[in-house]
């Protein structure tokens, strides 16, 4: 029972363009979310969080977005760079816990 | 900021023989995890230490993997004997405070690979 899904195994998109990731839940006690990028042979990185209060955060060209209705978020990243190729991972996790729950990545490539 | 750092990086033993992972997170964190990364079934947790103590080993596979923390700097996850389907990356990653709402910070990772 895959409680966390990233449905997209790999995209690839233009440099410059916009890159949209995905990630589906079906825990509805989860209220922390996570994107991380991991590059190969390295660890996972945190890259960008958001807590369920909101709909919306934003660190500079990353953007993570929260639709609590259908238990959707998205990272946007925008201007994609050919450095941002990697994979990245969505978790969740539920207040009062310390388990985040990993989707199993999207491998993204930006074309130069 | 030392990020986590994980030993060795690569181990390649026979099967059968005891296999040792070591991890030493970041200073002034006091939560540490332990995962495995698998092609079927993704990143798994399998211990969490909260202040040097065991909270949650429900995702360790079977009695041949052990894990300790016998202090703040430094944990350990054994295998023993070693078994071919324990190949994996195997990571380390530490927080702070009870693990909650706070970023986990992973290491470089163990790639073990069992004949």
């Amino acid at each position: 029972d895959q409680q966390v899904k990233q449905n997209s195994p790999s995209l690839s998109v233009q440099e410059g363009r916009i890159s949209i990731l995905n990630c589906d839940y079906t825990n509805s006690m989860f209220d922390y979310f996570l994107w991380y990028k991991k590059y190969p042979a390295e660890g996972p990185t945190f890259l960008i969080s958001i807590s369920s209060i909101k709909d919306k955060n934003e660190d500079g060209r990353f953007t993570v977005f929260l639709n609590k209705s259908a238990k959707h978020l998205s990272l946007h990243i925008v201007p994609s760079q050919p450095g941002d190729s990697a994979v990245y991972f969505c978790a969740a996790s539920a207040s009062g816990t310390y388990k985040y729950i990993f989707g199993t990545g999207t491998r993204l490539k930006v074309l130069a | 900021d030392a990020g986590v750092i994980q030993s060795p990086r690569h181990e390649v033993t026979e099967m059968g023989q005891e296999v040792t992972l070591r991890c030493k997170p970041i200073s002034g964190h006091n939560s540490l995890f332990w995962y495995r990364q698998t092609m079927m079934r993704g990143l798994e947790l399998l211990i969490y230490f909260n202040n040097n103590v065991p909270i949650d080993d429900s995702g360790m596979p079977e009695d041949r993997f052990s894990a300790k923390m016998p202090n703040a700097s430094f944990s350990t996850l054994k295998i023993q004997p070693s078994e071919p389907r324990d190949s994996a990356v195997y990571f380390c990653a530490s927080s702070r405070g009870g693990g909650d709402l706070q970023p986990q910070h992973f290491g470089d990772g163990t790639r073990l690979s069992i004949l």
